[in-house]
């Protein structure tokens, strides 16, 4: 079984932090990374990618991928109240088709 | 370019019955995944469609069935409805290399 794993939290920042998302993932053959933010009802919505070792920053938001600990993380500065969803770590895998295996999740509050 | 579109939105079935949830794939995308989300939970991959075939099917039972039509929209369909299958479906369109899978809004069903 294909797994990505994350912590549910909720994770509680003051406004204006850094919030660190964390995630691990199974499959070693997995090279694309999605990070995606879901508001209470709607539906999944992309943040970032990351495919290469490294850093990858995009406004507020910066992914972390490390394919020899398989792990994936997801920072975002300056956090705002309207930043406050569930966010989704994704991991796309060939295995029985290419799709993506979602972590359950870690909630997201920033507190104003 | 127009994004993906679900219908309906939402949707009240009985145990037992057969519902038909429809997803028009984003332009340019020839892809199309159904997900299955439950409640605080991350989306469960169902199956995937390629050029009206199925290329990858997750752990569901066979009573979920899908299609693809030439115009890459797709449906998918859910005969002997339980309880359990209460869930957000979520469709999702991609080129066939993958790098961005736009999800539509969802279908919300609800089996009483």
């Amino acid at each position: 079984q294909k797994e990505v794993e994350q912590n549910s939290g909720p994770l509680s920042v003051p406004e204006g932090a850094i919030a660190s998302l964390n995630c691990t993932y199974s499959d070693r053959g997995s090279q694309s990374f999605f990070w995606y933010r879901q508001y209470s009802g709607k539906s999944p919505e992309l943040i970032m990618f990351i495919y290469s070792n490294g850093d990858k920053e995009d406004g507020r938001f910066t992914a972390q991928l490390n394919k020899a600990s398989q792990y994936v993380s997801l920072l975002i500065r300056d956090s705002q109240p309207s930043d406050s969803a569930t966010y989704l770590c994704a991991a796309e895998t060939s295995f029985l088709g290419n799709k993506l295996v979602f972590g359950a999740g870690t909630i997201l509050r920033v507190k104003s | 370019e127009t994004g993906v579109t679900q219908s309906p939105t939402h949707l009240i079935k009985t145990r037992g019955q057969q519902v038909t949830l429809r997803c028009s794939s984003q332009s340019g995308h020839n892809t199309v995944s159904w997900y299955q989300q439950a409640l605080g939970q991350g989306p469960q991959f169902i199956f995937q469609y390629y050029r009206e075939e199925e290329n990858g099917r997750g752990n569901f039972p066979p009573r979920f069935s899908g299609l693809q039509f030439p115009n890459y929209s797709s449906e998918l369909n859910v005969n002997a409805l339980e309880l359990d299958d209460s869930a957000l479906y979520l469709c999702a369109s991609s080129s066939w290399q993958g790098y961005g899978y736009t999800f539509g809004s969802g279908t919300r069903l609800t089996v009483v």
